[in-house]
């Protein structure tokens, strides 16, 4: 089977810098995604590693560690907009994506 | 380029009756993938499809099918519903496998 944890919930002020982390047990493994949700919206892809190390796309970044099952979201420069849940996902076998629990992430001025 | 469309995005079912959902992919996205967000589960996997072939299923009991077109198009469909069916139903496109999903706005199921 497959599981991901995440922090249910993080609080950081506006201009800050946060950092979601994400740790798996998987059967199969292509890469880890980063969603974006906000209240009563679809999740929005924010980013994806296949390999170790980090993908960086414009405030936000992404890690990836194979070897210990681990990555994270890293948001800089925090926004008010940016308050919403955060999801990692494994892409395992086929086309299946399985998703953290989500992380809560509240921006206060 | 348009993203993925779903319809409609709000129903309201009794117990017992089915449903049946449906989502137009981005073009030139092949595999079709479908998922159940509710606030106790969070978001499931219940299958995907790619060129008109189920290739992946979660844990979800054969009340929940789908299927998919030729033109790429898919629909999920929920027979004998359940109060426990009432969730956001999703669905996301990519171009083929492992590649990135983009999702849909969803339709919000409410079953009375």
């Amino acid at each position: 089977g497959q599981s991901l944890e995440q922090p249910s919930e993080v609080t950081a002020v506006e201009g800050a810098i946060v950092q979601i982390n994400c740790t798996y047990q998987t059967s199969g493994f292509y890469g880890l995604s980063w969603y974006q949700q906000h209240d009563g919206g679809a999740p929005t892809f924010l980013s994806y590693n296949a390999l170790d190390g980090l993908e960086e796309t414009g405030r936000f970044s992404s890690f990836l560690s194979r070897s210990d099952s681990y990555g994270y979201l890293l948001l800089q420069e925090l926004q008010m907009k940016d308050s919403a849940s955060y999801f990692c996902a494994v892409t395992g076998g086929g086309n299946k994506l399985t998703f953290g629990t989500g992380t809560q992430l509240k921006v206060e001025l | 380029k348009a993203g993925v469309t779903q319809t409609p995005r709000y129903l309201i079912k009794t117990r017992g009756q089915q449903v049946t959902l449906s989502c137009s992919p981005i073009s030139g996205h092949r595999s079709v993938s479908w998922y159940q967000q509710t606030p106790g589960q969070g978001l499931q996997f219940l299958f995907e499809y790619f060129s008109e072939t189920q290739r992946n299923k979660g844990n979800f009991p054969g009340r929940f099918s789908g299927r998919q077109f030729s033109n790429s198009r898919s629909e999920m469909n929920v027979s004998t519903l359940e109060l426990g069916d009432s969730a956001l139903y999703l669905c996301a496109s990519s171009i083929g496998a492992t590649d990135t999903q983009y999702f849909g706005p969803g339709t919000r199921l409410t079953v009375l």
